[in-house]
């Protein structure tokens, strides 16, 4: 079974704070990802990962940045987090970049900035 | 880039019902159509997905299928039981990367 693992399922941090969320996954998987679900808007890719160092952006990229130093880790930074950015964070890797590919999400970190 | 329409945003049947959920996309490049169940406080996980090359796929009560000349594509959930009771998100992509329809909230009252 594929794992992946968010570091915190809840968050609350202040405005202005330089934020970490980490994801881990075991599969030894080449792709990585983070969206932002919000209510109404569904799931939105920020950026993603096809490699060790490699990222690019995705739909939404403002305000955040992204680290992969190992094939098991995938980190997004919020350089200084603000209210907006109040969200529930979701982690995705996959094995395949050509379809059919299924993206195994991790449980969500629920961040809050106040 | 590519958008994704998902109608309607909450759907409400009756134990034993068909359900439908319809998808729009915009690029004709995208090739590949997951769909994703996601249960109260759970995470995403995918139920069915269909490729370009292929118009209707089945699996037990779930169906999907594609109009690519339309550019839409539908989940049809049959017999309708309460477990069903999730938000559903339908997706496209290509190479790498999907993007996701808003979600529909479907309850299932027993």
């Amino acid at each position: 079974d594929v794992k992946v693992t968010q570091s915190s399922r809840y968050l609350v941090k202040r405005t202005g704070e330089k934020v970490f969320l980490e994801c881990v996954q075991d599969m030894d998987h080449e792709n990585m990802f983070w969206y932002r679900q919000d209510p109404g808007l569904g799931l939105r890719l920020i950026y993603f990962s096809y490699d060790v160092k490699m990222k690019e952006k995705g739909d939404i990229p403002e305000g955040y940045s992204v680290s992969r130093e190992k094939k098991e880790r995938f980190s997004l930074i919020l350089e200084s987090a603000s209210t907006n950015q109040t969200s529930m964070y979701l982690c995705a890797s996959s094995e395949e970049a050509l379809p059919p590919y299924e993206q195994y999400f991790g449980p969500g970190t629920r961040l809050t900035v106040t | 880039g590519e958008n994704v329409e998902q109608h309607p945003s909450t759907l409400s049947v009756q134990e034993g019902d068909s359900a439908v959920i319809k998808c729009t996309y915009s690029d004709s490049a995208s090739n590949y159509f997951p769909w994703y169940k996601q249960e109260l406080g759970k995470r995403p996980q995918l139920i069915i997905d269909i490729r370009s090359n292929v118009g209707e796929k089945k699996d037990q009560r779930i169906a999907v299928t594609l109009n690519k000349t339309a550019k839409h594509f539908s989940l049809h959930i049959t017999e309708t039981q309460p477990e069903d009771s999730a938000v559903y998100f339908c997706a496209a992509g290509g190479y790498s990367t999907l993007t996701f329809g808003k979600g529909t909230m479907l309850l299932v009252s027993p």
